[in-house]
């Protein structure tokens, strides 16, 4: 079955503790991006990797940092957390390539990550 | 600048009525992805639909269906007959083929709330 899955789905931490939410695909998808959904603002882009050892700032890329060692794996990491991190997280992969077969555009959303940061 | 703007923040209907969810996108690119995502109380998303720029033709499906019009930049998502169900916030995104990132620009989300 095709999956993101994220990790973990719920944490509540404290300013200045450093995090890693994980993100990993079994779709062997070169692209893998981040998103934070706020209240009256949607889902915004935090990074983005195009494959491995290529990622990339998104809109909103302040307080983050995400590292693409393996294809299938794209952890977010808040070095210093602040409250204003406090936020729903998705982790989304899709195909580039257009293949026999395959859904092409369909990207995929994990099932979301809620951080609170106290 | 917003490129996706859902203008309802909050529809409340009672069960049994229609909803109508407007979505108005800006873009300058000829190909493009238009998304629905449905996010019910427990947080993930929910894919609906994918329509892309070239293809104009309404759908349907069930009880929920989708007017795209490229006139007026617009991609209005339609329940009928709702049900408690359907109570979750609806997102609005688009997909530009020539941007770099391949990102989804979403719209705030419409919250529907349905009542028995």
């Amino acid at each position: 079955e095709a999956q993101v899955t994220q990790n973990p789905r719920y944490l509540i931490t404290v300013t200045g503790k450093k995090l890693t939410v994980t993100c990993s695909q079994n779709m062997n998808h070169e692209y893998m991006s981040w998103y934070r959904q706020d209240p009256g603002l949607g889902l915004r882009q935090i990074y983005y990797s195009m494959n491995v050892e290529v990622t990339d700032k998104g809109d909103v890329p302040e307080g983050y940092k995400v590292s693409r060692k393996e294809k299938r794996n794209f952890p977010l990491i808040l070095e210093s957390p602040s409250p204003n991190q406090t936020s729903l997280y998705f982790c989304a992969s899709r195909a580039l390539y257009i293949s026999t077969g395959s859904p092409g555009n369909t990207i995929y959303f994990g099932e979301g990550s809620w951080l609170t940061v106290v | 600048a917003q490129k996706v703007t859902q203008a309802q923040t909050e529809i409340s209907v009672v069960e049994k009525e229609d909803v109508t969810l407007d979505c108005v996108y800006e873009t300058r690119d000829t190909t493009y992805y238009l998304f629905w995502y449905k996010q019910p109380p427990s947080g993930e998303l929910v894919f609906l639909i994918r329509r892309n720029s070239f293809d104009e033709q309404n759908e349907i499906s069930g009880r929920y269906s989708w007017n795209f019009q490229k006139s007026t930049s617009s991609f209005n998502f339609t329940i009928t007959a709702s049900q408690v169900v359907d109570s979750a916030v609806y997102f609005c995104a688009l997909s530009e083929a020539a941007s770099n990132d391949y990102k989804l620009s979403f719209g705030a989300g419409t919250t529907v709330t349905v009542r028995a």
